[in-house]
């Protein structure tokens, strides 16, 4: 009974390279949602997904920001050529049917440091 | 525009007495909220929600009232413990949308 998985749990990037988060939601999970948190802020939201479709992109950067949920294998959530404003956690969460009541079930996020 | 807003970022109580954290919203299409416990280096942890239909709901040491006039609502934590030290989230949603976060408040409960 895994819960939602993510990984790397740290990973620093240079200046203008491609970070890469990974996220498996837990099983029967097929909702995601994406949220990151900057240093003394709360967690703002970036993206949710569904499989193959993005049902809400309203809070992902229009620049450099990508993400995916495939039929098969975990959710990526993509940076292209970061800069040190990435620098943050970023929080991958999952529902078995979409926002409720009930409330997401959150990966223990990765730690993005740009150098 | 912040949404959901947490004014008191940190708050420290004695063990065994009542801790009281507060969340006011702007939004009135809100009609979910539910409030997130968070460790260092872990994801937050969903506690306890209400819908804008009821003005508490009440789950063991964890109380959460609604004031949808004042567009207020607060978490009682009775009695409080140590273990309880923590970082606490007000989240709100729609229409079965997204969950838009507070900023956090820091509980500290000294022994």
């Amino acid at each position: 009974n895994a819960g939602v998985m993510q990984n790397p749990r740290h990973l620093v990037r240079r200046r203008g390279q491609e970070a890469r988060l990974r996220c498996s939601p837990m099983k029967g999970h097929s909702h995601v949602y994406w949220y990151r948190q900057l240093p003394e802020e709360g967690l703002k939201f970036m993206v949710y997904l569904q499989k193959e479709n993005i049902i809400d992109e309203s809070g992902m950067p229009k620049e450099r920001f990508s993400a995916e949920f495939p039929k098969e294998g975990p959710s990526i959530l993509r940076i292209q050529q970061v800069v040190r404003g990435d620098s943050a956690a970023y929080f991958c969460a999952s529902s078995p049917s979409g926002p409720s009541n009930y409330g997401y079930t959150f990966g223990s996020g990765t730690r993005l440091t740009v150098v | 525009d912040q949404q959901v807003k947490q004014n008191s970022p940190s708050l420290s109580v004695q063990e065994g007495r009542i801790s009281i954290l507060n969340c006011d919203y702007t939004n009135s299409m809100f009609d979910y909220f539910l409030w997130y416990k968070k460790y260092p280096a872990e994801g937050p942890t969903f506690l306890i929600s209400i819908s804008s239909i009821k003005d508490k709901n009440e789950d063991g040491r964890f109380t959460v009232f609604l004031n949808k006039s004042a567009k207020h609502l607060s978490l009682h934590i009775v009695p409080s413990q140590p273990g309880d030290s923590a970082v606490y989230f007000c989240a709100a949603s729609y229409s079965a949308g997204k969950s838009t976060f507070g900023d956090g408040t820091t509980l500290t409960v000294k022994p």
